[in-house]
């Protein structure tokens, strides 16, 4: 089943603008993390945010959570060109497992 | 730094064969995962294991089987391979410790692209 849901679908922006991406959920959670794939390989784990947490940094990278909205976002400052990739959140469920969204595309141009 | 490797990153089966899919983690992760991935449909969890031999049926587990002889591997098995198996196949491991307190964190392979023709 899929709980995050990652919108925009499809981001297009300009080398030094910032992203914002965002997640919605639908059940209560522990904790929501973002990854990132670059295109044909594995995902990378970018940062975690636990239910009791508002706000996340991790050096260009915040993480905001609204648990009353179910909510998270990922804001990218002053992007480059190597941050072109997809997206995920993905929310806990039992014994260790993940539910992952669909993503975002996000596209950095030079 | 935790290794996830697979044993393939692209693979080509003709319908009907037997197909194994490898994965092997280095960090010694109770915890390991695989998902199937497809345009339009994200990462869905195929199976998953939280310790040697033992297993949990994920949210598409059929067409499929794993194996876990040891803590570092685990092994994803297509017992007649069909072409709607065509996809993105990947492997992930995470820690146990910690409980709910935000040590899912799990670690990816690159990925086994498979085409069944």
């Amino acid at each position: 089943s899929q709980q995050g849901e990652e919108d925009p679908q499809a981001l297009s922006i300009q080398e030094g603008e910032n992203a914002t991406m965002n997640c919605s959920y639908k059940t209560s959670i522990n904790n929501l993390q973002w990854y990132r794939q670059n295109s044909g390989r594995g995902l990378v784990h970018l940062i975690l945010i636990r239910s009791n947490e508002r706000e996340k940094h991790s050096g260009r990278l915040r993480v905001t959570l609204d648990t009353s909205k179910k909510s998270s976002s990922l804001l990218i400052t002053a992007s480059r060109a190597a941050d072109t990739a997809s997206y995920f959140c993905a929310t806990d469920r039992s014994n260790y497992k993940l539910t992952f969204g669909k993503g975002t595309l996000l596209t950095v141009n030079p | 730094d935790v290794k996830v490797t697979q044993s393939s990153r692209y693979l080509v089966k003709r319908t009907g064969e037997k197909v194994f899919l490898e994965c092997v983690q280095d960090m010694d992760h109770e915890n390991m995962f695989w998902y199937r991935q497809d345009p339009g449909l994200g990462l869905r969890l195929i199976y998953f294991s939280y310790d040697v031999k033992m297993k949990e049926k994920g949210d598409i587990p059929e067409g499929y089987s794993v194996s876990r002889e040891k803590k570092e591997r685990f092994s994803l098995i297509l017992e007649s391979a069909s072409t709607n198996q065509t996809s993105m196949y990947l492997c992930a491991s995470s820690f146990s410790g910690g409980g709910s307190l935000g040590t899912d964190t799990q670690y990816f392979g690159p990925g086994t692209r498979l085409t069944v023709l």
